[in-house]
Order: C-alpha cells, then structure tokens, then sequence
C-alpha cells in the first residue's frame, strides 16, 4: 500500500531564505507527482506536476525534483517571502483504482517571518 | 475565473440530518472526485466519477454517496452526518486522456463541514 510521508511537518525560516520542502513515497510505480499549496481553511492549488518519465519541473521561484527509484522528491523554494507560508502539500497518483490514486502526504506547515 | 466552484463554502447541519454538499467545473474534465480532509490530515479520496461511471473507494462508509447528472456538475450526499463526518470536502476535476501520463488534478475551494 502506497505511503507518503512528509518531513519536516512544520518549518519557519526568516524572509529570503531559500528552503527545500522533502516528501517520500514507498512504491516507486506511479504515474505522477504533484505538489499543493493549502492556504487556511481553502482548498488545494497546484504548484507542480511531474511525470514519472520526468526528473524535475520549475515555476518562478519553485523548482520540484524527482527520484522515482529512491522514492523521493523535494521542492525547492528560492528566496522566500512571507507570502510563501502555507502548507505544502506533495501527491502522487500511484497505479490503483481504475484511473490511479492521489494519495497525499500530510503536508508542510511553512512559515516564513519577515 | 473560479474553475472548480464549490458551494457552499461552510456548512451547518444537525446529527443525523442528511446533507448535500454541491461542486461544477467549467473546465469540461472526464474525470471529478471527492475528497474528505480532516484536520491537520492529508486528504482523502472517497469516490471519483469517470464520465458517468462511479468508482467508489473501499473503505469510504455507505452513509457517503454522490451523483453526476450531467458533466459539469457532481454531488455529495451524506445521509445522516455523525459528529465524525465533520471536515473539510473537497471537490477535484481532471482530464483522463488514457493514455500513460495523468493529467494534473485542480482542485474547489472546498467546503468546510460542522455537525451539531
């Protein structure tokens, strides 16, 4: 049964720093990886997908890598601003169920102070 | 430009009183879920819609159902709420073109469940 863990699960680091958000995933057989961005109370924005064939995928300031072989991925996030703190939510759409599972980590409490 | 609306956003409802949470897409995707997230949980897929074939989870109780009339549109009933059903729901769209790749899911703001 698919697994996914996210470390740490509450991260605060001074504005301007760069940061790197790490998730795990125990069956290498899935189709994709998606990281989310949960504001309080809201739902889920997509931050970056990337597909099992893919090694990494970038947008503005966030750079998301995968290692499907060891069953990692991180992403990586540059200059931070206080704009940034969130949850950080990864997933990744595994082969069960009839159009695959997103299954999700716990998440990332990231708080970034100015 | 909201692509996947859900409504409401908060949701009052007594023990025991069924309930009927709504989510439309404007993005004409094949593909619409469900999802429960309990605090501070990840979360939870509870069934999904393929076109017009429902795929239910295995450990997602039967009090939980839901139905698609048309592309655009998908419900979730619960038919009578327990204390343990309170959460946050949220609704998922994407497109499942078949073949090896999977589209990107995108997600409703959700709907924020309380029983009283």
């Amino acid at each position: 049964k698919q697994e996914v863990t996210q470390i740490p699960a509450a991260l605060s680091v001074p504005e301007g720093e760069n940061l790197v958000l790490n998730c795990s995933f125990t069956d290498s057989a899935i189709y994709n990886l998606q990281w989310f961005r949960q504001d309080p109370g809201k739902g889920l924005t997509s931050l970056l997908l990337i597909q099992s064939s893919q090694r990494e995928q970038t947008s503005g300031r966030l750079n998301a890598s995968l290692d499907k072989s060891s069953g990692r991925s991180t992403l990586y996030i540059a200059a931070s601003q206080p704009g940034d703190s969130a949850t950080y939510l990864c997933a990744v759409k595994d082969y069960g169920g009839s159009q695959g599972n997103l299954i999700f980590g716990k998440g990332t409490k990231l708080s970034v102070k100015p | 430009d909201a692509m996947v609306i859900q409504n409401p956003r908060y949701q009052v409802t007594q023990f025991g009183k069924p309930v009927t949470l709504s989510c439309s897409q404007t993005l004409n995707h094949n593909v619409m879920y469900w999802y429960q997230q309990k605090s501070s949980q990840a979360p939870k897929l509870l069934f999904h819609y393929y076109d017009k074939d429902f795929n239910n989870e295995a450990d997602t109780p039967d009090n939980f159902q839901s139905r698609r009339p048309n592309t655009s549109f998908c419900f979730l009933d619960i038919r009578s709420p327990g204390l343990g059903d309170a959460a946050m729901y949220l609704c998922a769209t994407s497109r499942d073109l078949g073949g090896a790749e999977r589209q990107p899911q995108h997600f409703g703001d959700g709907t924020r469940l309380s029983i009283l």
